[in-house]
């Protein structure tokens, strides 16, 4: 099974900073990662798919990056509305999910 | 796109539970779907996938225990959930599924396995 790690589990953050979300693959997915925001008792909802191709209705200040085994999420400028759980998910050998990021407020 | 899921709730260890997610807004019978849960302050993990065509995939911690299907007719989506153990408590939720990309979600089914 592909195991992704990500990286912080947790992350202080102030509003207009630029921060930057580590997912590493135990294997290569090529970019078959996509990113999930999941606020307090809501539905995940899907922000970059296949590494960093944008996504309709999402705020221009997600952008994502990255092939293989090691990719990032980043946000320029966090708005408080950010304050999230931040997943990552490959789907190129079945499915998984990374641990998850939780961004809170510094 | 919209994506209801039903069916939840309280069940003893070792009982079965059967849950819907109902969709709606877009050509069901076009897409694969997943279900994948969320065990209490835990992460996200992938229990199971169906095809356009019915063809179905299981995460070895359900294997055998749950089935996927799905009612093309009636725009439904189910997951059968037998010999339930404590651990498998969690929020369930469908998404649809567009080139492994889980593009729409509902907004989850609880489920509590507890005798």
């Amino acid at each position: 099974d592909v195991v992704l790690t990500q990286s912080p589990a947790t992350l202080s953050v102030t509003p207009g900073e630029r921060i930057s979300l580590s997912c590493r693959a135990s294997e290569s997915v090529d970019t078959y990662l996509h990113w999930y925001q999941q606020k307090p008792n809501e539905s995940p909802r899907l922000l970059i798919k296949y590494a960093s191709q944008s996504i309709s209705g999402i705020p221009s200040r997600f952008s994502g990056s990255g092939s293989g085994t090691d990719f990032t999420l980043s946000i320029n400028g966090v708005e408080l509305e950010d304050l999230s759980i931040y997943y990552c998910q490959q789907g190129n050998s079945l499915w998984t999910f990374g641990g998850g990021t939780k961004l809170e407020l510094k | 796109v919209q994506l209801v899921e039903s069916g939840g709730g309280l069940v003893q260890p070792g009982k079965s539970l059967k849950l819907s997610c109902s969709a709606s807004g877009f050509t069901f019978s076009s897409y694969g779907m997943h279900w994948i849960r969320q065990a209490p302050g835990k992460g996200l993990d992938w229990v199971a996938y169906i095809s356009s065509s019915s063809g179905t995939v299981y995460a070895d911690a359900v294997k055998g225990r749950f089935t996927i299907s799905r009612d093309n007719a009636k725009n439904t989506l189910y997951l059968q959930l037998n010999s339930l153990k404590s651990e498998d408590t969690a929020i369930y939720y469908c998404a649809r599924s567009w080139g492994g990309v889980m593009d729409a979600w509902g907004q989850g089914a609880s489920v509590t396995v507890s005798s």
